[in-house]
């Protein structure tokens, strides 16, 4: 079975710019988180969907929003890009709704560097 | 006030020794569950151990367990005959019942990174 895919990998961007990153998850999850992690705020939760519905909301301004498709794929859109923005990306994926026993399943992430 | 405390940032243990890194945590549900995950250079998070409030013995997955204490909120991990591909990153991480029906997010300590030496 195959794990949770995130494009891309690496992303270069510059100030002001904006960007989509992609997450499909395992075949077969319904619920799609985010996160952000940074060497100096450590992973900071952004949102998580489940049957395309926003369950969960992370502290972050408007200028990061997120959706989820109806085949559990999700993105995550940051529109007018700071520097402070650079950080690794991780979506994970959960077969069923947000659940305090569900394990959580990570892809490898998005590297994103702000210039 | 931080939900989630990883005291340790950095642990070093000799190959086949058992270690303990420590987490404790912080909450008023008395529904949660709290998560242990390993996340190598490579930067991808991997699941590793599993411990429900309602758990009444300490959880085990082949060299992990969970040293679970409720009274002291403490859910510490045992990595038993380390090995060199244990050096990584490890992240303790709660995830709350909460009141709506559908669970809170995870939520993350700060890390410990272990090195394992030959």
């Amino acid at each position: 079975k195959a794990g949770v895919t995130q494009t891309p990998r690496y992303l270069i961007k510059t100030r002001g710019q904006q960007v989509t990153l992609s997450c499909s998850p395992i075949s077969g999850h319904r619920s799609v988180s985010w996160y952000q992690q940074t060497p100096g705020q450590g992973l900071q939760f952004l949102f998580e969907y489940f049957s395309e519905t926003q369950r969960n909301k992370g502290n972050f301004p408007g200028r990061f929003s997120g959706r989820q498709f109806s085949n559990s794929r999700s993105e995550m859109n940051v529109s007018t890009l700071e520097l402070g923005d650079s950080a690794l990306y991780l979506c994970a994926s959960s077969l069923g709704r947000p659940a305090t026993n569900e394990k959580l399943f990570f892809g490898s992430g998005t590297q994103l560097s702000v210039l | 006030a931080q939900k989630i405390t990883q005291t340790q940032p950095g642990m070093f243990v000799q190959e086949k020794e058992a270690v303990t890194l420590d987490c404790t945590y912080d909450t008023s549900d008395p529904s949660y569950g709290l998560f242990w995950y390993k996340q190598p250079s490579s930067g991808e998070m991997i699941f590793l151990i599993y411990q429900g409030s309602y758990d009444q013995q300490n959880a085990t997955e082949g060299r992990y367990s969970l040293n679970f204490q409720k009274a002291r909120k403490s859910a510490n991990l045992v990595i038993s005959a380390s090995q060199l591909g244990d050096s990584a990153m490890y992240f303790c991480a709660m995830r709350e019942g909460g009141s709506s029906g559908s669970a809170r997010q995870l939520t993350f300590g700060s890390g410990t990174q272990l090195t394992v030496l030959p």
